[in-house]
């Protein structure tokens, strides 16, 4: 149990298109889903905090109207990068709030190159 | 918010030591403090986690020990093998289940 999914798991776009991520929890319901941001060879930085029914929490320094997230259903959410440029280039991991304490479990990732 | 700071950012050891990464935390309401396992490219895996009610936690070849006082908390891996090559990451969270990850420390085991 426990599985999260990503959708695409790699995407190559063009500069200035928008490219959206789906992340799915697929066998139990996320109240609470996470977007991440990973740089090579760095950590993983939270970006945003995602709530079924209300608009996402963007952490300090994340553009809320470049990166926008929709968590529509209790198993669905999606981060757009919109008007994405090449410095936007990342791998992006969501994760999905479980029923227990701190719990979370990670999709796979997307890795998205912006030429 | 939550800052977490993790050393050292590199690790070599020889097949069979230990190896001891260390983590610094400073939001004192932080209660969940878990061990991931990250592979180059692939998702984050968690390996081991402490709640900030308990000192010392242990599974197998993995550690953890937190210390509530001074705010940090370390993994250790005995025994090391080959396969414990890979990047790991500290993380501090608190109620809402926010996670703040550490700079990762990449571990190599030397056959």
């Amino acid at each position: 149990g426990a599985v999260v999914s990503q959708h695409p798991s790699r995407v190559i776009c063009k500069s200035g298109t928008s490219v959206k991520i789906e992340c799915r929890s697929l066998d139990f319901q996320a109240t609470t889903m996470f977007w991440y941001r990973q740089f090579p060879k760095q950590s993983l930085m939270l970006m945003a905090t995602s709530n079924e029914g209300s608009k996402a929490t963007y952490e300090q320094g994340v553009e809320k109207d470049k990166f926008l997230i929709n968590h529509a259903s209790l198993t669905l959410s999606t981060l757009t990068v919109t008007s994405a440029h090449p410095e936007d280039s990342s791998f992006y991991i969501c994760s999905a709030g479980g029923t227990g304490p701190n719990e979370q479990f990670f999709g796979p990732g997307t890795r998205l190159t912006v030429l | 918010g939550e800052n977490v700071e993790q050393h050292p950012s590199t690790l070599s050891v020889q097949e069979g030591d230990s190896a001891v990464i260390k983590c610094t935390y400073s939001d004192s309401a932080s209660n969940y403090f878990p061990w991931y396992k990250q592979e180059l490219g692939k998702r984050p895996q968690l390996i081991i986690d402490i709640r900030s009610n308990v000192g010392e936690k242990k599974d197998q070849r993995i550690a953890v020990t937190l210390n509530k006082t001074a705010k940090h908390f370390s993994l250790h891996i005995t025994e090391t093998q080959p396969e414990d090559s890979a990047v790991y990451f500290c993380a501090a969270s608190r109620a809402g289940n926010q996670f703040y990850f550490g700079t990762g420390t990449s571990l190599t085991v030397i056959p």
